[in-house]
């Protein structure tokens, strides 16, 4: 398996614009997990879904953040309208089961200007 | 509130020193504790794992790891440090009661000095 597939690596973009984050898990893997990563914040979690239904989304900062999982290959995370301090490593992370270890993506860099 | 603590920001070590990176956790009952090490600019990558069993843990590139119950530790250990494991280092927490949200702590940045 090619692992947690995330697209962009990297996302550059203007403040107010909107930003969609695509996400790939392990085939089989039935928990998925978004997280952001700060310097000031560490890794926070933002949302997990178990079998496509999100189950917490405590973690999700505000309501410009959203995030779908339509079937069990794909989840995005959207942020509309994006802002400055957005700007952060969005990580996604699947695991076979919720109390597994979970296999992390390479990333996407979001930078908001 | 489940919680787990790194106590050290930033580890330097010249080649060949041994290391120890703390680990504290703050559950009550089961748990299963993880170290993950980020390369740079690379994403997180589990070290090791533990569930139950062996409290001794070893995982990958000679690093091993202790849960310790009394002292609520899970401290990573590796005897000859290489300048390739300059990394940062996250311990992750999560009870085994039916919990899904894996707690990272703050991690703990190691410098290898070749």
């Amino acid at each position: 398996d090619a692992g947690v597939i995330q697209s962009p690596r990297h996302e550059v973009t203007e403040m107010g614009q909107e930003v969609t984050l695509r996400c790939k898990p392990i085939s089989g893997h039935n928990s998925l997990f978004w997280y952001r990563q700060t310097m000031m914040r560490g890794l926070e979690l933002l949302i997990y879904f178990n079998n496509n239904v999100p189950i917490d989304d405590s973690g999700m900062p505000e309501d410009r953040f959203s995030a779908k999982m339509p079937n069990a290959s794909f989840s995005t995370l959207k942020i509309q309208p994006s802002e400055p301090r957005d700007s952060a490593v969005y990580f996604c992370a699947s695991s076979l089961d919720r109390e597994d270890e979970a296999f992390f993506g390479q990333g996407t860099r979001l930078t908001v200007v | 509130a489940q919680s787990v603590s790194q106590h050290n920001h930033h580890v330097i070590l010249s080649e060949a020193a041994s290391l120890e990176l703390g680990c504290n956790y703050s559950y009550g009952g089961t748990v299963n504790l993880f170290w993950y090490v980020q390369y740079p600019g690379q994403h997180l990558q589990l070290l090791l794992k533990y569930f139950s069993g062996d409290p001794l843990v070893k995982g990958i590139k000679g690093f091993e790891a202790e849960f310790i119950k009394s002292k609520f530790s899970f401290n990573l250990r590796k005897p000859s440090v290489q300048w390739s494991d300059t990394a940062e280092y996250f311990c992750a927490g999560l009870s085994g009661a039916g919990s899904y949200q894996l707690t990272f702590g703050k991690g703990t940045k190691l410098s290898v000095i070749p």
